[in-house]
């Protein structure tokens, strides 16, 4: 079926160096790539996200890169804070049923330890 | 995301029991999905709605079951069927699929 990789699941980074997490998908017809945080214990929320007629968009220190082609697309963290520690987790659209239904297909997160 | 919420926060099953989980949302959203989380498995799709009175299944969807009679309102039941249910459990809801999802606070379902 139709999946989303993400790499790495772990990273760790010194506060003030960037940080890199990668997604690859499949479905071609992908149109919506969110990129979400989920701090220990609570809900996921939207940080950045990104729609297939843009190839990069930018919101203060996070930026995400999206490359149709390879069908890869990529999150940004630059300037890390301790408080960006936290699961991130990517996703994309993938249609079903014919096109009728357009659900998102989340990776299996990143963890992102940024140490003081 | 605070208008969609969930409760219990923390739910505990004996073995063999049926339970129900709740999420309400007052965004006026026509999408609302269910998503289990265990550790390093990511957010897995259970059911998802589009619309009132319809719903389809997603990925794990074996051993649960929900109901959308309401535009506000989507309960996923874990049945005595669902052989491992301890987990996480995710609510979600968007304007339509496909959209930004908002989540609520999530329910700890623990089976003793």
């Amino acid at each position: 079926g139709e999946n989303v990789e993400q790499h790495p699941s772990t990273l760790s980074v010194q506060e003030g160096d960037s940080a890199v997490i990668k997604c690859t998908y499949s479905d071609s017809a992908s149109n919506y790539f969110p990129w979400y945080k989920q701090e220990l214990g609570k809900r996921p929320q939207l940080i950045i996200d990104i729609r297939s007629n843009v190839g990069e968009k930018k919101d203060q220190r996070i930026a995400v890169t999206l490359n149709k082609t390879a069908k890869h697309f990529s999150l940004h963290i630059t300037e890390t804070q301790p408080e960006d520690s936290a699961v991130y987790f990517c996703a994309a659209t993938h249609s079903d049923y014919g096109g009728a239904t357009n659900k998102l297909i989340f990776g299996t997160g990143t963890l992102l330890a940024v140490q003081p | 995301d605070g208008g969609i919420t969930q409760s219990p926060k923390y739910l505990f099953r004996k073995e063999g029991q049926n339970v129900t989980l709740s999420c309400e949302q007052n965004l006026n959203h026509d999408a609302m999905y269910w998503y289990r989380q265990d550790p390093g498995q990511g957010l897995r799709l259970i059911y998802y709605s589009q619309i009132v009175n319809d719903f389809q299944k997603g990925d794990i969807a074996e051993g649960y079951s929900v109901s959308r009679e309401k535009k506000e309102s989507f309960p996923l039941t874990v049945t005595s069927a669902q052989k491992n249910p301890t987990a996480f459990y995710l609510c979600a809801s968007s304007i339509a699929d496909g959209d930004e999802q908002f989540f609520g606070p999530g329910t700890r379902l623990t089976v003793l």
